[in-house]
């Protein structure tokens, strides 16, 4: 594997429902970031980790939760999402936080 | 406020001319990063191309090139003899000493045959 991976690609879950996404980079970098891309709008921003610490977090509702165990891996734990919540959820790392990000293919959420 | 600006929600353009894809920003930091990322149907961004704000000449990376005007703020991505798999969605994005890097709304450019 190389780049960065994420899965699953597609996910459809009820709103009752707890699910996780997973991200992974075999590029050997120190940042990680969850970005949310809606239809219509621009990438939001929802979360930052440096070195497995998070850095920002975007005023991001609380029923999407973070985790970095270390700096090759970063989850989001999605539990009572809303149907406004379905988009494209992408992923991204950086050397550091200045540097070039580099992004996987996404996960479409869709939520019934 | 830092904001990027592309004002071209679609483009279509002949395959093999060039094409020119705009980008303005605003920004009173004096240090930043302009990036280009192409989106295809699939949902991954990729990077294309990187101009720092402190560089003189505009970066190139093969058919990719980015006209950067300090000045006007604006960082337009030219698209040398366009290819059909150029076809995607296509995003200017600025990033700050903040480190947050801050998406323009994209434009989706269309190549036809």
């Amino acid at each position: 594997e190389t780049g960065v991976t994420q899965t699953p690609r597609h996910l459809v879950m009820g709103m009752t429902n707890k699910k996780s996404l997973k991200c992974e980079q075999h590029l050997g970098h120190n940042a990680m970031y969850w970005y949310k891309q809606s239809a219509k709008k621009p990438l939001e921003l929802m979360f930052v980790y440096s070195l497995e610490e998070r850095v920002e977090n975007n005023s991001v509702p609380s029923r999407f939760s973070p985790e970095c165990p270390n700096s090759s891996h970063l989850f989001l734990h999605l539990h009572t999402l809303q149907p406004e919540d379905s988009a494209l959820y992408l992923c991204a790392s950086s050397q550091d936080v200045i540097d070039t990000q580099y992004f996987g293919p996404g996960t479409r959420l869709t939520v019934l | 406020a830092q904001k990027i600006t592309q004002t071209q929600p679609g483009m279509f353009v002949q395959e093999k001319e060039a094409v020119t894809l705009d980008c303005t920003y605003d920004t009173s930091d004096q240090s930043y990063g302009l990036f280009w990322y192409k989106q295809p149907s699939s949902g991954e961004m990729i990077f294309l191309i990187y101009q720092g704000s402190y560089d003189e000449q505009n970066a190139t990376e093969g058919r990719y090139s980015l006209n950067f005007q300090k000045a006007r703020k604006s960082a337009n991505l030219v698209i040398s003899a366009s290819q059909l798999g150029d076809s995607a969605m296509y995003f200017c994005a600025m990033i700050l000493v903040a480190q947050k890097l801050v998406f323009g709304q994209g434009t989706r450019l269309t190549i036809n045959p």
